[in-house]
């Protein structure tokens, strides 16, 4: 059965800090890994897509790379702001399905 | 941009009442889902449709029925709700073009209370 951990459960940073957060997966055999942000009371934004072929996908200030023989995937986040602060979630789409397992996220404090 | 509306943001209901949430989406996506979610246990699936009048069952389905009778519109029915059922409902959707490498489009989220 597919388990997806996030590590640290929550995390505080001066701004301008480069930061990673960290994503673990149980089973490789995976479709992609999504990034998602989530701020409080508000639904989940799509930030990254990596598909299973590739290694990593940038997006202005954030990079995410993913390995999936070890199971492993990190979100960077360069030169944090105060704005940045929010729930951060891995979600793996598992092959062969629209099945997607999601970790419990990431809480990201970015203190000005 | 993709637009997922949740009819409600805040609801709260009484023990055994029948429940409907509905999530509305503008994209004209093929796919609709429907999580809750649990401080410790992230998102977890409940009902998920790739068409009209088609459904399939997530995680944790019992307590809740779903209706697709709209490509735009899925509801979520509790048919006698609990007071574990109490949770945050997140409504997503995504299109079939382009196969599974489509982002999931999610709502706001309706914050269910039951009493």
């Amino acid at each position: 059965k597919q388990e997806v951990t996030q590590i640290p459960a929550a995390l505080s940073v001066p701004e301008g800090e480069n930061l990673v957060l960290n994503c673990s997966f149980t089973d490789s055999a995976i479709y992609n890994l999504q990034w998602f942000r989530q701020d409080p009371g508000k639904g989940l934004t799509s930030l990254l897509l990596i598909q299973s072929s590739q290694r990593e996908q940038t997006s202005g200030r954030l990079n995410a790379s993913l390995d999936k023989s070890s199971g492993r995937s990190t979100l960077y986040i360069a030169a944090s702001q105060p704005g940045d602060s929010a729930t951060y979630l891995c979600a793996v789409r598992l092959s062969g399905g629209f099945k997607t397992i999601f970790g419990a996220g990431t809480r990201l404090f970015v203190k000005a | 941009d993709v637009k997922v509306t949740q009819s409600s943001r805040y609801l709260v209901k009484r023990t055994g009442e029948k429940v409907f949430l509905e999530c509305v989406q503008d994209m004209d996506h093929e796919n609709m889902f429907w999580y809750r979610q649990d401080p410790g246990l992230g998102l977890r699936l409940i009902y998920f449709s790739y068409d009209v009048k088609m459904k399939e069952k997530g995680d944790i389905p019992e307590g809740y029925s779903v209706s697709r009778e709209k490509k735009e519109r899925f509801s979520l029915i509790l048919e006698s709700a609990s007071t574990n059922q109490t949770s945050m409902y997140l409504c997503a959707s995504s299109p079939i073009w382009g196969g599974l490498n489509q982002p999931q489009h999610f709502g706001d989220g309706t914050r269910l209370s039951i009493l």
